[in-house]
């Protein structure tokens, strides 16, 4: 167990619908990672964020926000879906940026019909 | 974009036999990072390697950088059963732009 948890692990949704992805990070961890995993596209990073502010951008669409609140978890918005946007979504937190560790959570595992 | 090439990317492996995975990048890099993954589970961090020459070594594997080559190896000595999972390496840049491989299925037969 990382100490990172997402909610929720399962989530089955229907084309153009929008959803929203939680990610709580280690205790003491500033820095939150989204990534993408998908079979045609592999491990894609998608954002970093670090004590609240957005700090790099990866391959995120422009359907696709995140934030991260003051209490440090952090929200990954989906919004107009795709069936190809069906993958799974993890969440990492580090220490601080950008040299630390990056601890995986377990992952949501969108579907898309 | 950077590249990460990652090979092989299947490897079977007999129980007690050493191998070593590659992971090659296209571009200077800042830091390069090692993960497992076992079927239908999360991402374990194995190893972060952030200079020249750095080395580390956490029980049968051993993870080497070598930055002019932009060349990173991930060495496995006397596999056991254990061992199988899908090893990815992933590639940091400055920017805090993370890349990665396309990950090495690796499976160790008894």
């Amino acid at each position: 167990d990382s100490g990172v948890t997402q909610t929720p692990k399962h989530l089955i949704t229907a084309t153009g619908q929008r959803v929203t992805l939680r990610c709580s990070p280690r205790s003491g961890d500033l820095s939150v990672y989204w990534y993408q995993q998908s079979l045609d596209q592999g491990l894609q990073f998608l954002i970093q964020y670090y004590n609240g502010e957005e700090r790099a951008k990866g391959n995120i669409l422009e359907r696709f926000s995140a934030q991260q609140f003051p209490d440090l978890h952090s929200e990954l918005n989906l919004s107009s879906l795709e069936l190809g946007d069906s993958a799974l979504y993890f969440c990492a937190s580090s220490v601080d940026n950008p040299l630390s560790e990056q601890f995986f959570g377990p992952g949501t595992r969108l579907t898309v019909l | 974009e950077l590249k990460v090439e990652q090979n092989p990317l299947f490897l079977s492996m007999q129980e007690g036999k050493n191998y070593t995975i590659y992971c090659n990048y296209s571009t200077t890099s800042d830091r390069l990072y090692w993960y497992r993954q076992d079927p239908g589970k999360s991402l374990e961090s194995l190893f972060v390697l952030l200079s020249n020459g750095a080395v580390k070594q956490e029980g049968r594997l051993m993870a080497s950088l070598d930055t002019k080559a932009r060349l990173s190896t991930l060495h496995i000595t006397a596999a056991v059963h254990d061992l199988s999972a899908t090893y990815f390496c992933a590639v940091g840049r400055t920017g805090n732009q993370f890349y990665f491989g396309t990950g090495t299925s690796l499976t160790v037969i008894p």
